[in-house]
């Protein structure tokens, strides 16, 4: 079985500049949700695709969108880079099906904006 | 506003003895609740879930504990171990089935 894999592991970017993260579900999964992860807190919401269709969406800018992909593969692009966008974001997939199920979580890649 | 709250950052145990790690939510729709485990450099490993229909869940030396009166659950290492080293997060699942709420964590610290 495969788990979740994230590239890269680590990034440095501009402020102002795009970034492009991807990711690769565990094999089974059609669900993606993506996470940020600030420093000493714990993981926040950003948006959930099922069906290459955003299906859910935390309290996050329009400048952070994404795609799943058929394969339910899946990209996380943030434009416009602020300063405080610097955090670890992870991606997890599951399992959309009759009850519920635990998110399967990435390494996560690891961004900092200056 | 915290929807789910771990109140202590940190914990340090002796290995053997037993880990308690606490988390309070506020939102009495959520009804599924999960415990991850975070070492450094590595994303959250899934450890234990919780349905609200439940008040205890164990798999191996882990035991999730719910008490829905009081918006509380707990999870217990026993015995706890050097490797249980680790940031744990308690996470409820929202309303809408879809996105899940974490806790800021506890650092629990298991000494040898």
């Amino acid at each position: 079985e495969t788990g979740v894999t994230q590239s890269p592991t680590h990034l440095i970017k501009t402020r102002g500049q795009q970034v492009t993260l991807r990711c690769s579900s565990q094999s089974g999964h059609n669900t993606v949700s993506w996470y940020q992860q600030a420093l000493g807190q714990g993981p926040q919401f950003i948006f959930q695709y099922y069906r290459e269709e955003e299906n859910g969406r935390g309290n996050f800018p329009p400048r952070f969108s994404g795609l799943q992909f058929p394969n339910y593969s899946s990209e996380l692009n943030v434009n416009a880079l602020e300063l405080d966008d610097s955090a670890l974001y992870l991606c997890a997939s599951s399992l959309r099906s009759e009850g519920n199920s635990p998110l399967h979580f990435g390494n996560g890649t690891r961004l900092t904006v200056t | 506003d915290q929807q789910v709250k771990q109140n202590s950052p940190s914990l340090s145990v002796q290995e053997g003895r037993i880990s308690i790690l606490n988390c309070d939510y506020t939102n009495s729709m959520f009804d599924y609740f999960l415990w991850y485990k975070k070492y450094p450099a590595e994303g959250p490993t899934f450890l234990i879930s919780i349905s609200s229909i439940k008040d205890k869940n164990e798999d191996g030396r882990f035991t999730v504990f719910l008490n829905k009166s009081a918006k509380h659950l707990s999870l217990h290492i026993v015995p706890s171990q050097p490797g249980d080293s680790a940031v744990y997060f308690c996470a409820a699942l929202d309303n809408y089935g879809q996105n899940f709420v974490f806790g800021p964590g506890t650092r629990l610290s298991v000494l040898p």
